[in-house]
């Protein structure tokens, strides 16, 4: 079973598109997040949303938009994609607390040609 | 807020070699600390983690990691590495709502 999922696991589309990727976890967990990382490993905070309200904006283009049905999904949409989209997302989920590591799935390559 | 640094940004080793990753964060009072690993082409995996008691903290795959807080540092050791160590390896710090994460440190180990 996996605890967090993710598709697609690769994407690649041309710029200008607008584009989904799509995060569920099975884990019971109050919180999920978008992480981007970058072509040098770079992980950096998106989104984060717990029990569907948004909790964290971290100056992202509004292209990019979360939408969290429930609270075992967290959604993301990407409109207008950009050459510097390119990157790999993340998609975690946590209980609530400071005592509590991140649960990851395992990534969308996201490909801007 | 808080951040982290990893200094060590490529480690080379041979097997059998000891490991240490340095990992320092920006501020003191509480903080909770994280050792991330990611295999080639892999997600993140969770190493270990302090939250409070004994700063000698004892992870998955022979990995520990100690928590000095006059030196604001978590640096994590292996007494003897394998290949299949070769990773990713990122620190953490859990800022409010947020883990914020340190630009890692790419492990070679060759036979």
């Amino acid at each position: 079973d996996t605890a967090v999922s993710q598709t697609p696991k690769y994407l690649v589309t041309q710029m200008g598109n607008d584009k989904s990727i799509k995060c569920e976890q099975n884990l019971g967990h109050d919180t999920m997040y978008w992480y981007k990382q970058d072509s040098k490993k770079f992980l950096k905070i998106m989104f984060s949303y717990n029990n569907k309200e948004l909790i964290i904006n971290e100056t992202v283009p509004n292209r990019f938009s979360p939408k969290s049905p429930d609270k075992a999904h967290l959604n993301l949409h990407i409109n207008s994609l950009e050459l510097g989209d390119s990157a790999v997302y993340f998609c975690a989920s946590s209980l609530p607390g400071d005592y509590y590591g991140y649960t990851f799935g395992s990534g969308t390559r996201l490909t801007v040609v | 807020a808080q951040s982290v640094s990893q200094h060590n940004h490529h480690v080379i080793l041979s097997e059998a070699a000891s490991l240490e990753l340095g990992c320092n964060y920006s501020y003191g009072g509480t903080v909770n600390l994280f050792w991330y690993v990611q295999y080639p082409g892999q997600h993140l995996q969770l190493l270990l983690k302090y939250f409070s008691g004994d700063p000698l903290v004892k992870g998955i795959k022979g990995f520990e990691a100690e928590f000095i807080k006059s030196k604001f540092s978590f640096n994590l050791r292996k007494p003897s590495v394998q290949w299949s160590d070769t990773a990713e390896y990122f620190c953490a710090v859990k800022d409010t709502d947020k883990l914020i994460f340190g630009t890692g440190t790419r492990l070679q180990v060759f036979p």
